[in-house]
């Protein structure tokens, strides 16, 4: 059990174009649906904290407008990168917990993005 | 102070070894600790968690809290080239997001 999936795996696209990326949960209900970041060998960096049918939470430094969520369903959630740069190009990971284990989070596979 | 610190490594151990990581965390009030092995270009995978009131075994991996000095353990016996991967120690702060630590990568050598 604890699947998350994510789509597409990766998305190479040109400079100033914008960039949705699918997060889902297969086999349980996410509560909470956390957006990360990572560059090369760096850490995760958290950028958002999103729960279902409300505004996700941003971290400070992280602009909203540039980086769209919407948890619209117990399954779901979105990402998009608004206008993107080539310094927006990275590795976006989802995770998801449910409310069976409320404090463990499960990740998805990653996204890498490339903006030419 | 980082709220979760971890050695970087890399943490070079043979084949069949113990391999031992560590990772302190600043908030005393923490209840549940988890450690993720994340293998380069993927993304992290939970290995296991524990809480506050014990440790854990589970196969080849144990999971250690020390509440006094504030540090999670993870320990690997049997190590094998497979486990060599970079391990994050989480900790749950209480406003529903885990602070991650920078990793250790873990090298085991045939």
């Amino acid at each position: 059990g604890a699947v998350v999936s994510q789509h597409p795996s990766w998305v190479i696209c040109k400079s100033g174009t914008s960039v949705k990326i699918e997060c889902r949960s297969l086999d349980f209900q996410a509560t909470t649906m956390f957006w990360y970041r990572q560059f090369p060998k760096q850490s995760l960096m958290l950028m958002a904290t999103s729960n279902e049918g409300s505004k996700a939470t941003y971290e400070q430094g992280v602009e909203k407008d540039k980086f769209l969520i919407n948890h619209a369903s117990l399954t779901l959630s979105t990402l998009t990168v608004t206008s993107a740069h080539p310094e927006d190009s990275s590795f976006y990971i989802c995770s998801a917990r449910g409310w069976r284990e409320p404090e463990t989070q499960y990740f998805g596979p990653g996204t890498r993005l490339l903006v030419l | 102070q980082k709220e979760v610190e971890q050695n970087s490594g890399p943490l070079s151990v043979p084949e069949g070894a113990i391999a031992s990581l560590n990772c302190t965390y600043s908030d005393r009030g923490s209840q549940s600790f988890f450690w993720y092995r994340q293998y380069s270009g993927k993304s992290p995978e939970l290995i296991m968690f524990i809480y506050s009131n014990g440790d854990k075994e589970d196969g080849r991996f144990t999971a250690q809290l020390n509440k006094a000095s504030q540090y999670v353990s993870l320990l690997i016996r049997d190590s094998q080239p497979s486990d060599s991967a970079t391990y994050l120690c989480a900790v749950n702060t209480g406003f529903q997001k885990l602070v991650f630590g920078t990793g250790t990568r873990l090298l085991v050598s045939p």
